[in-house]
Order: C-alpha cells, then sequence, then structure tokens
C-alpha cells in the first residue's frame, strides 16, 4: 500500500536554529498538508498546498514557517528560528483530489524537540 | 468555523466489552466525518470516513460508526474490544462539497485514549 514517507523520524535542536522535516507524499496525490500535534493536544492544522502554492494556513503557520514542494516529489516544512513552543509531533500528508472528500493519508510524524 | 468536541479523554475498559467513543462537531451546511486511530509511537490510521449515503459507516477492524445529524454526532462504536485497540482515537471533520470542492482541512478532535485492559 503507498506510504507518505517523513524524515526525519526524530530530531533534536537547540532553540534558533533552522529545521527542515521532509516529506515524500504519495505519487499522485496532488494535496498536501503538514499537521503538528505537541505532546498530549490536539492534532492541529498547520499548512495546506496544491498547485505549488499555499492553499490554505493556519494562524500557527506564522512568518518562522515555509513550506516548498522543490523538485516534485518532496514536500518539505522549514522552521527559520526554532522555539521551544514548537516541539511537537509533526504530521505530513496528501490526498489524490479524486475522492471527493478529503481522505488524507497520513505519514509516521517527525518528532521535533527543541532545547 | 468547524469544531469536534470528544467528550472522554480516556476510556478505560475490558477485553471483549463494547465501547463507544463519543464525537460531536459543530454543525455546518454538509460535513465529511472521520475517525483516525494513533497507536503508539506511530501516525495517524483512517479507521473509517462517512461522506455521504448511509449513516452507519463500517471501517477497519470491526470499529462502526453512526453519522446523526440532528445531534450533530459521530459516535465510534466497536461490539466487542481486544488489547490491541489501545490507541488514542481521533474525531475529525471538514467541510462538505460546498465549501471549495471538499478539499478542506481536517479539523480533529482532542483524542480518547482508550485502554483495553485483560
Amino acid at each position: 500500500e503507498p506510504e507518505v514517507t517523513q524524515t526525519p523520524s526524530h530530531q533534536v535542536t537547540q532553540m534558533g536554529q533552522e529545521v527542515i522535516l521532509r516529506c515524500v507524499p504519495i505519487s499522485n496525490h496532488l494535496y498536501f498538508y503538514w499537521y503538528r500535534q505537541i505532546l498530549g493536544q490536539k492534532v492541529e492544522f498547520l499548512v495546506s498546498f496544491y498547485n505549488n502554492e499555499i492553499s490554505e494556513k493556519s494562524e500557527i503557520f506564522d512568518d518562522q514557517f515555509s513550506v516548498e514542494r522543490p523538485d516534485g516529489s518532496n514536500f518539505t516544512l522549514k522552521i527559520r528560528s526554532t522555539k521551544l513552543e514548537d516541539s511537537a509531533m509533526y504530521f505530513c500528508a496528501s490526498t489524490d483530489g479524486n475522492s471527493g472528500a478529503n481522505v488524507l493519508t497520513f505519514g509516521a510524524g517527525s518528532r521535533l524537540t527543541v532545547l | 468555523a468547524q469544531s469536534v468536541t470528544q467528550l472522554d479523554s480516556q476510556v478505560p475498559v475490558f477485553e471483549e466489552a463494547p465501547v463507544e467513543l463519543r464525537c460531536n462537531y459543530s454543525s455546518s451546511v454538509s460535513v465529511y466525518l472521520f475517525w483516525y486511530v494513533q497507536y503508539p509511537n506511530q501516525g495517524l490510521q483512517l479507521l473509517l470516513k462517512y461522506l455521504s449515503g448511509s449513516t452507519l459507516v463500517k471501517g477497519i477492524n470491526g470499529f462502526e460508526a453512526e453519522f446523526n445529524k440532528s445531534q450533530t454526532s459521530f459516535h465510534l462504536r466497536k461490539p466487542s474490544v481486544h488489547i490491541s485497540d489501545t490507541a488514542e482515537y481521533f474525531c475529525a471533520v471538514s467541510d462538505g462539497p460546498e465549501f471549495s470542492g471538499g478539499y478542506n482541512k481536517l479539523i480533529f478532535g482532542a483524542g480518547t485514549r482508550l485502554a483495553v485492559h485483560p
């Protein structure tokens, strides 16, 4: 079964450092998303991406965050200057756009720890 | 804006007992509804979805859910749970096809931790 692949599975970084989380969505999918889950809390929407541009973003997705699809396969989330409160599990998701609904396939997540 | 309320943060249950995990969403013209499961240290796996049609939807691992429009609920049920069902369960909603073709974000509830005891 096709999978959404995320790397790294766990990253530890110092406050103020830049972090790039990588995702390889399912190959025929067209819509891409990043969500995050702070430990013990709900899964929160960050951003959606379609046709090489952001479709929607939440208030969490401020100027410190950016997304990119640099080569037609990877979908990256960059945090420019990490804060302690960015520590969370980050999930990438994608959908093919043919089901008529948001049937998202999620990756296993990248756990970010900011010290 | 859509919101989802999962009324129970934790549900302990004995193996082979029935279970119901409750989910209510805020009203909208039309919605798509989902249940996802998260096993320890893993990602989110789709259990089942309601898009249209029959209000009783069946998913993987013997789970089912019933869409109740009048009560804006989408409760998840399983008649007999197994130890391996121990996990976090998330209810999620997105706006239906009247809104931007349906490709809107999912809004998740806070989750319900199901703990199945022998």
